[in-house]
């Protein structure tokens, strides 16, 4: 069936520290891929997202491109702030009207 | 938009007692998501519609979890009897049918604590 893998966290960075968060996905077919943000308190929001291999979402620093021949999603941003510390998950689907699939989570800290 | 509105926030009963979790979608989206987080096991999808209709309700995890969506604005989770491994943080997520990659736009969350 598919399914998202997640680094494990949780991920300590210091600030303007590079970040990368590991992704892989099993799923057959070309599925969309995404990253979530979940802040403390609140629900999940879209970061960014990528529909086809080789695509490569951006939003508010980060980054993620699509490899198909990976099957991998990789989040990076190059310097992050205190401020994205958050959750961070990863998900895919097939098709619209069907639901997410969801990796566990890591958890991002950034000291100052 | 006020966004996907989610009530209870908060809500500590005990164990048997009945509970139920009300979602309002953002209007115009025709897909509804039922989601519930916990340390151990992550996001889990529940169940979820299209256009009022339930369309994948394996992941309710037992006969005590019911949900219903009577109208396009509205939906409920219900738990009867609940127990203290019910305690989870449920998400109600929606998004346009039609909207090509799927986007879900998640409400705040119900935190449940069966005691």
């Amino acid at each position: 069936g598919n399914s998202v893998t997640q680094m494990e966290g949780p991920v300590t960075l210091s600030e303007e520290a590079f970040l990368t968060i590991n992704c892989t996905y099993t799923a057959t077919g070309y599925p969309s891929l995404f990253w979530y943000v979940q802040y403390p308190g609140e629900g999940l929001q879209l970061l960014l997202k990528a529909t086809k291999a080789d695509d490569k979402g951006s939003n508010k620093g980060f980054e993620a491109t699509y490899r198909k021949e990976t099957t991998s999603f990789h989040l990076e941003k190059g310097s992050v702030q205190v401020s994205d510390s958050a959750v961070y998950f990863c998900a895919l689907t097939h098709q619209a009207g069907t639901a997410l699939i969801f990796g566990k989570g890591t958890t991002l800290s950034v000291s100052s | 938009d006020a966004g996907v509105i989610q009530s209870p926030r908060h809500e500590v009963t005990e164990m048997g007692q009945e509970v139920t979790l009300r979602c309002k979608p953002i209007s115009g989206h025709n897909s509804l998501f039922w989601y519930r987080q916990t340390m151990m096991r992550g996001l889990e999808l529940l169940i979820y519609f299209n256009n009022n209709v339930p369309i994948d309700d394996s992941g309710m995890p037992e006969d005590r979890f019911s949900a219903k969506m009577p109208n396009a604005s509205f939906s409920t989770l219900k738990i009867q009897p609940s127990e203290p491994r019910d305690s989870a943080v449920y998400f109600c997520a929606s998004s346009p049918q039609d909207s090509g990659a799927n986007v879900l736009t998640f409400g705040a969350g119900s935190r449940l604590t069966v005691l």
